[in-house]
Protein backbone atom coordinates (compact mmCIF):
# COMPACT_ATOMS: atom_id res chain seq x y z
CA UNK A 1 0.00 0.00 0.00
CA UNK A 2 1.07 3.19 -0.45
CA UNK A 3 1.98 5.64 2.41
CA UNK A 4 4.76 6.54 4.74
CA UNK A 5 6.99 4.15 5.78
CA UNK A 6 9.07 5.02 9.54
CA UNK A 7 11.60 2.59 10.68
CA UNK A 8 11.53 1.79 13.68
CA UNK A 9 8.74 1.13 15.79
CA UNK A 10 10.01 0.99 18.79
CA UNK A 11 13.39 2.25 20.38
CA UNK A 12 15.04 2.40 23.77
CA UNK A 13 18.10 4.14 24.29
CA UNK A 14 20.76 4.87 26.65
CA UNK A 15 21.63 8.54 27.77
CA UNK A 16 23.93 9.63 25.01
CA UNK A 17 23.48 7.26 22.66
CA UNK A 18 22.69 8.25 18.95
CA UNK A 19 20.16 7.12 16.44
CA UNK A 20 18.50 7.88 13.16
CA UNK A 21 14.49 7.21 12.60
CA UNK A 22 14.38 6.57 8.77
CA UNK A 23 11.14 7.58 7.23
CA UNK A 24 9.73 7.18 3.25
CA UNK A 25 7.40 7.85 0.94
CA UNK A 26 6.16 6.65 -2.37
CA UNK A 27 3.40 9.50 -2.91
CA UNK A 28 5.39 11.33 -4.85
CA UNK A 29 5.19 14.48 -2.39
CA UNK A 30 7.28 17.70 -2.18
CA UNK A 31 6.95 18.12 1.60
CA UNK A 32 8.05 15.99 4.36
CA UNK A 33 7.96 16.58 7.84
CA UNK A 34 8.86 15.46 11.54
CA UNK A 35 6.71 15.75 14.59
CA UNK A 36 6.54 14.96 17.70
CA UNK A 37 4.02 13.79 20.10
CA UNK A 38 3.64 13.81 23.79
CA UNK A 39 1.43 13.94 26.33
CA UNK A 40 -1.09 16.88 26.77
CA UNK A 41 1.28 18.83 24.28
CA UNK A 42 -0.51 17.68 20.56
CA UNK A 43 1.65 17.25 17.84
CA UNK A 44 4.58 19.58 17.44
CA UNK A 45 7.19 20.28 14.62
CA UNK A 46 10.45 18.94 14.82
CA UNK A 47 11.78 20.05 11.28
CA UNK A 48 10.46 19.81 7.84
CA UNK A 49 11.60 19.81 3.94
CA UNK A 50 9.00 21.72 1.53
CA UNK A 51 11.31 19.84 -1.14
CA UNK A 52 13.86 17.89 -1.81
CA UNK A 53 17.25 19.69 -0.65
CA UNK A 54 15.93 22.35 1.63
CA UNK A 55 15.47 22.00 5.68
CA UNK A 56 13.45 24.13 7.66
CA UNK A 57 13.56 24.29 11.64
CA UNK A 58 10.21 23.86 13.43
CA UNK A 59 8.69 24.75 16.88
CA UNK A 60 11.22 22.09 18.93
CA UNK A 61 14.63 21.61 16.62
CA UNK A 62 16.60 21.74 19.60
CA UNK A 63 18.74 18.04 19.90
CA UNK A 64 17.54 17.12 16.26
CA UNK A 65 19.18 16.56 12.83
CA UNK A 66 17.25 16.17 9.78
CA UNK A 67 18.85 14.73 6.33
CA UNK A 68 16.20 15.15 2.92
CA UNK A 69 18.34 11.82 0.88
CA UNK A 70 15.94 12.45 -1.88
CA UNK A 71 12.69 13.10 -2.53
CA UNK A 72 11.49 9.74 -1.16
CA UNK A 73 13.34 9.78 1.90
CA UNK A 74 13.78 11.97 5.18
CA UNK A 75 15.63 11.07 8.17
CA UNK A 76 15.45 12.71 11.92
CA UNK A 77 18.82 12.39 13.45
CA UNK A 78 19.32 12.09 17.50
CA UNK A 79 23.09 12.79 18.20
CA UNK A 80 23.10 12.77 21.96
CA UNK A 81 19.64 11.41 23.33
CA UNK A 82 18.23 12.92 26.41
CA UNK A 83 15.29 11.91 28.57
CA UNK A 84 13.33 14.84 27.33
CA UNK A 85 13.14 13.29 23.86
CA UNK A 86 11.49 10.61 25.09
CA UNK A 87 8.53 10.64 22.87
CA UNK A 88 6.17 9.26 19.93
CA UNK A 89 7.55 10.74 16.48
CA UNK A 90 5.40 11.21 13.28
CA UNK A 91 6.48 11.86 10.21
CA UNK A 92 4.65 12.51 7.64
CA UNK A 93 4.31 14.17 3.63
CA UNK A 94 2.25 16.40 1.86
CA UNK A 95 1.64 17.08 -1.91
CA UNK A 96 -0.49 19.77 -3.88
CA UNK A 97 -3.30 19.38 -1.19
CA UNK A 98 -3.02 20.21 2.42
CA UNK A 99 -3.35 16.60 3.56
CA UNK A 100 -0.70 15.51 5.56
CA UNK A 101 0.00 11.51 4.97
CA UNK A 102 1.47 10.14 8.48
CA UNK A 103 3.54 7.17 9.23
CA UNK A 104 2.59 4.96 11.73
CA UNK A 105 5.15 6.50 14.47
CA UNK A 106 8.18 5.47 15.95
CA UNK A 107 8.15 5.32 19.92
CA UNK A 108 11.53 6.17 21.59
CA UNK A 109 12.35 6.28 25.09
CA UNK A 110 15.42 7.53 26.30
CA UNK A 111 16.23 6.30 29.56
CA UNK B 1 0.49 31.72 22.78
CA UNK B 2 -1.78 28.76 20.76
CA UNK B 3 -3.00 29.88 17.43
CA UNK B 4 -5.16 26.79 17.24
CA UNK B 5 -7.39 26.02 20.28
CA UNK B 6 -9.26 22.86 21.16
CA UNK B 7 -10.89 23.83 24.24
CA UNK B 8 -12.54 20.46 25.03
CA UNK B 9 -9.78 17.56 25.88
CA UNK B 10 -12.60 15.32 25.96
CA UNK B 11 -15.65 14.38 25.58
CA UNK B 12 -18.30 11.56 25.98
CA UNK B 13 -21.25 11.18 24.13
CA UNK B 14 -23.75 7.83 23.62
CA UNK B 15 -23.80 5.62 20.70
CA UNK B 16 -25.97 7.54 17.96
CA UNK B 17 -25.99 10.96 19.08
CA UNK B 18 -24.52 13.75 17.52
CA UNK B 19 -20.64 14.71 18.73
CA UNK B 20 -19.78 18.33 18.30
CA UNK B 21 -16.29 18.87 18.65
CA UNK B 22 -14.71 22.75 18.32
CA UNK B 23 -11.89 24.44 17.01
CA UNK B 24 -11.54 28.15 17.55
CA UNK B 25 -8.23 29.88 15.84
CA UNK B 26 -6.77 33.34 16.15
CA UNK B 27 -5.31 34.55 12.65
CA UNK B 28 -8.00 35.91 10.23
CA UNK B 29 -5.18 34.90 7.51
CA UNK B 30 -5.90 31.05 7.96
CA UNK B 31 -7.40 29.99 4.74
CA UNK B 32 -7.54 26.46 4.92
CA UNK B 33 -8.65 23.94 7.84
CA UNK B 34 -8.70 20.36 8.56
CA UNK B 35 -9.55 17.42 10.83
CA UNK B 36 -7.68 14.54 11.60
CA UNK B 37 -8.47 11.44 13.79
CA UNK B 38 -6.13 9.04 15.63
CA UNK B 39 -6.39 5.96 17.10
CA UNK B 40 -3.91 4.92 19.70
CA UNK B 41 -0.76 3.59 17.99
CA UNK B 42 -1.29 4.77 14.57
CA UNK B 43 -0.77 8.39 13.03
CA UNK B 44 -3.29 10.62 12.23
CA UNK B 45 -5.23 9.95 9.48
CA UNK B 46 -7.27 12.96 7.32
CA UNK B 47 -11.04 13.07 7.76
CA UNK B 48 -12.15 16.29 6.20
CA UNK B 49 -11.29 19.47 5.00
CA UNK B 50 -12.81 23.24 4.30
CA UNK B 51 -11.65 26.09 2.54
CA UNK B 52 -12.21 29.71 3.54
CA UNK B 53 -14.41 30.45 0.79
CA UNK B 54 -16.96 27.98 2.15
CA UNK B 55 -18.82 27.62 5.45
CA UNK B 56 -20.09 24.06 5.08
CA UNK B 57 -18.06 20.85 3.84
CA UNK B 58 -20.10 17.70 4.19
CA UNK B 59 -18.82 13.84 3.75
CA UNK B 60 -20.95 11.07 4.56
CA UNK B 61 -21.38 11.38 8.08
CA UNK B 62 -18.87 13.60 9.24
CA UNK B 63 -19.64 17.65 8.27
CA UNK B 64 -17.06 21.02 8.89
CA UNK B 65 -18.63 24.33 9.69
CA UNK B 66 -16.52 26.92 9.71
CA UNK B 67 -17.66 30.67 11.20
CA UNK B 68 -15.00 32.92 9.92
CA UNK B 69 -16.40 35.80 11.92
CA UNK B 70 -16.29 33.87 14.90
CA UNK B 71 -12.77 32.34 13.69
CA UNK B 72 -14.29 29.28 15.24
CA UNK B 73 -14.47 25.47 13.24
CA UNK B 74 -16.42 22.59 14.52
CA UNK B 75 -16.56 18.86 13.40
CA UNK B 76 -20.01 17.53 13.41
CA UNK B 77 -19.98 13.07 14.20
CA UNK B 78 -23.92 11.69 12.88
CA UNK B 79 -24.97 9.45 14.31
CA UNK B 80 -21.79 8.70 16.09
CA UNK B 81 -20.56 5.27 16.54
CA UNK B 82 -17.96 3.38 19.15
CA UNK B 83 -15.53 3.19 16.05
CA UNK B 84 -15.51 6.57 16.14
CA UNK B 85 -13.44 6.79 19.21
CA UNK B 86 -10.43 8.56 18.93
CA UNK B 87 -8.65 11.48 19.13
CA UNK B 88 -9.31 13.91 17.11
CA UNK B 89 -7.29 17.11 15.99
CA UNK B 90 -8.14 20.67 14.09
CA UNK B 91 -5.12 21.69 11.87
CA UNK B 92 -4.99 24.89 9.78
CA UNK B 93 -2.98 26.25 7.23
CA UNK B 94 -1.82 29.76 6.46
CA UNK B 95 -0.38 30.21 2.77
CA UNK B 96 1.31 28.02 0.17
CA UNK B 97 4.09 26.14 2.16
CA UNK B 98 1.28 23.85 3.12
CA UNK B 99 2.92 23.94 6.74
CA UNK B 100 -0.22 22.95 9.13
CA UNK B 101 -0.83 24.46 12.52
CA UNK B 102 -2.15 22.11 15.21
CA UNK B 103 -4.73 22.22 18.13
CA UNK B 104 -4.08 19.77 21.11
CA UNK B 105 -6.76 17.23 19.94
CA UNK B 106 -10.02 16.08 21.83
CA UNK B 107 -10.51 12.59 22.85
CA UNK B 108 -14.07 11.52 21.90
CA UNK B 109 -15.05 8.36 23.65
CA UNK B 110 -18.42 7.16 22.07
CA UNK B 111 -20.34 4.89 24.36
CA UNK B 112 -22.31 1.87 23.44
Amino acid sequence: NAGVTQTPKFQVLKTGQSMTLQCAQDMNHNSMYWYRQDPGMGLRLIYYSASEGTTDKGEVPNGYNVSRLNKREFSLRLESAAPSQTSVYFCASSGLNYGYTFGSGTRLTVV
Amino acid sequence: DQQVKQNSPSLSVQEGRISILNCDYTNSMFDYFLWYKKYPAEGPTFLISISSIKDKNEDGRFTVFLNKSAKHLSLHIVPSQPGDSAVYFCAVSAGNNRKLIWGLGTSLAVNP
